[in-house]
């Protein structure tokens, strides 16, 4: 399975963008990157994932650079409701059977 | 469309005792997949079941089973509980089992149901 690595935690301002990295360098070339994200005494959640190309929906925007070593995850303005931990999982489909392996994660706070 | 619901939402139970927790999947999904959370591990990969077959496990003791029934509801069993099994237990139900589909794989997670051993 693909290590990454993330940030602990990061802060931003209400309202600012926020740009959450991950580093996947051993990522395989047919994983798809997944961010979940997980508020305060909840499930996960899923937000957004992609393969090689940068990815929009209606939360966020997922930015995967050339050699796919690692992704960039982008909320474009932050709320208090997106305060929570930020996971990125490389989906390995040819290990572990496609399951979520999920790392710490980043946990992102957001400032009113 | 309703969520994944899962139940009980908390649980207390002693030491040796066993434990069933249920989970019902999004109407139409026919993969349920079963994660612990502690503080320590963080989320960790139980099992996963498609069409009441285990298509795969975590790295978890015996103690830990659990079956899916033909409405896809799915419920995961814990024996001879021990302390180091207090947890959130999260499922989350997909269309299909991870792997059929990449590019659109998704997975619902549920609220959890939080177990203490005491």
């Amino acid at each position: 399975d693909a290590k990454t690595t993330q940030p602990n935690s990061m802060e931003s301002n209400e309202e600012e963008p926020v740009h959450l990295p991950c580093n996947h360098s051993t990522i395989s070339g047919t994983d798809y990157i997944h961010w979940y994200r997980q508020l305060p005494s909840q499930g996960p959640e899923y937000v957004i994932h992609g393969l090689t190309s940068n990815v929009n929906n209606r939360m966020a925007s997922l930015a995967i650079a050339e050699d796919r070593k690692s992704s960039t995850l982008i909320l474009h303005r932050a709320t208090l409701r997106d305060a929570a931990v930020y996971y990125c999982i490389p989906q390995n489909y040819g290990g572990s059977q496609g399951n979520l392996i999920f790392g710490k994660g980043t946990k992102l706070s957001v400032k009113p | 469309k309703a969520g994944v619901t899962q139940t009980p939402r908390y649980l207390i139970k002693t030491r040796g005792q066993q434990v069933t927790l249920s989970c019902s999947p999004i109407s139409g999904h026919r993969s349920v997949s079963w994660y612990q959370q502690t503080p320590g591990q963080g989320l960790q990969f139980l099992f996963e079941y498609f069409s009441e077959t285990q298509r795969n496990k975590g790295n978890f003791p015996g103690r830990f089973s659990g079956r899916q029934f033909s409405n896809s509801r799915s419920e995961m069993n814990v024996s001879t509980l021990e302390l180091g099994d207090s947890a959130l237990y999260l499922c989350a139900s997909s269309l299909y089992f991870a792997g059929a589909n990449p590019s659109t794989d998704t997975q619902y997670f549920g609220p959890g149901t939080r177990l203490t051993v005491l």
